[in-house]
């Protein structure tokens, strides 16, 4: 297995809303991130995870709260989004060695 | 902060050579990468290069860094209508991937 997994693909959801997103790897890697890409733009880092323990936060609101259960999986907890989250969240997974492996996204829409 | 440079667009007959640039401006950069994305899509790993090299070439894909300008390309031979899709290349702070503008390559008959 050389993927990563993320879930679900689409999310659409209320301010008032709680959601997840998941983002499962088997690789063994043990950093993970969050990125977010607005339309037309760049991804941008929103967090890392190294060995389950969070070491960046770029200074992201708390409406987004990253968890990290196990050495596999990766989630990001949602809690009353405003419209311009709305995003493609893209989860990464590195190994000691040097490069990062993309999960296709979920695309959310918050509305 | 950094700031990671890329021509926005870039059109290419089908079976000729593309070559997408990139300028980056943290000379302390240890890997440089090159991704690819397509509508709708993830981020697709193509290659990457360390600092210490001057050139890395895998099958269609060769890059250039030339470290004293800070700038980086990204060579397709024999390109493909399937190559059409946006690229970005990346530099590597610590353990942040700072990604460029990103580039997108048309590719017509």
């Amino acid at each position: 297995d050389t993927e990563v997994t993320q879930t679900p693909k689409h999310l659409v959801m209320g301010m008032t809303n709680k959601k997840s997103l998941k983002c499962e790897q088997h690789m063994g890697h043990r950093a993970m991130y969050w990125y977010k890409q607005k339309a037309k733009k760049p991804p941008e880092l929103m967090f890392v995870y190294s060995y389950e323990k969070l070491s960046i936060n770029e200074s992201v609101p708390s409406r987004f709260s990253p968890e990290c259960p196990n050495s596999s999986l990766l989630n990001l907890h949602l809690h009353a989004l405003q419209p311009e989250d709305s995003a493609l969240y893209l989860c990464a997974s590195r190994d000691s060695g040097d490069g990062y492996t993309f999960g296709s996204g979920t695309r959310l829409t918050v509305v | 902060g950094e700031d990671v440079e890329q021509s926005l667009f870039l059109s290419v007959r089908e079976g000729d050579s593309s070559v997408i640039n990139c300028t980056y401006t943290d000379s302390s950069s240890t890997y440089l990468y090159w991704y690819k994305q397509e509508p709708g899509a993830g981020l697709q790993l193509l290659t990457y290069i360390f600092s210490n090299m001057d050139m890395k070439q895998d099958q269609r894909l060769t890059v250039l860094l030339n470290k004293k300008d800070k700038h980086l390309s990204l060579r397709i031979a024999d390109t493909q209508t399937g190559d059409s899709a946006i690229y970005f290349c990346a530099e590597r702070d610590t353990d942040k991937l700072i990604f460029g503008t990103g580039t997108r390559l048309q590719v017509f008959p």
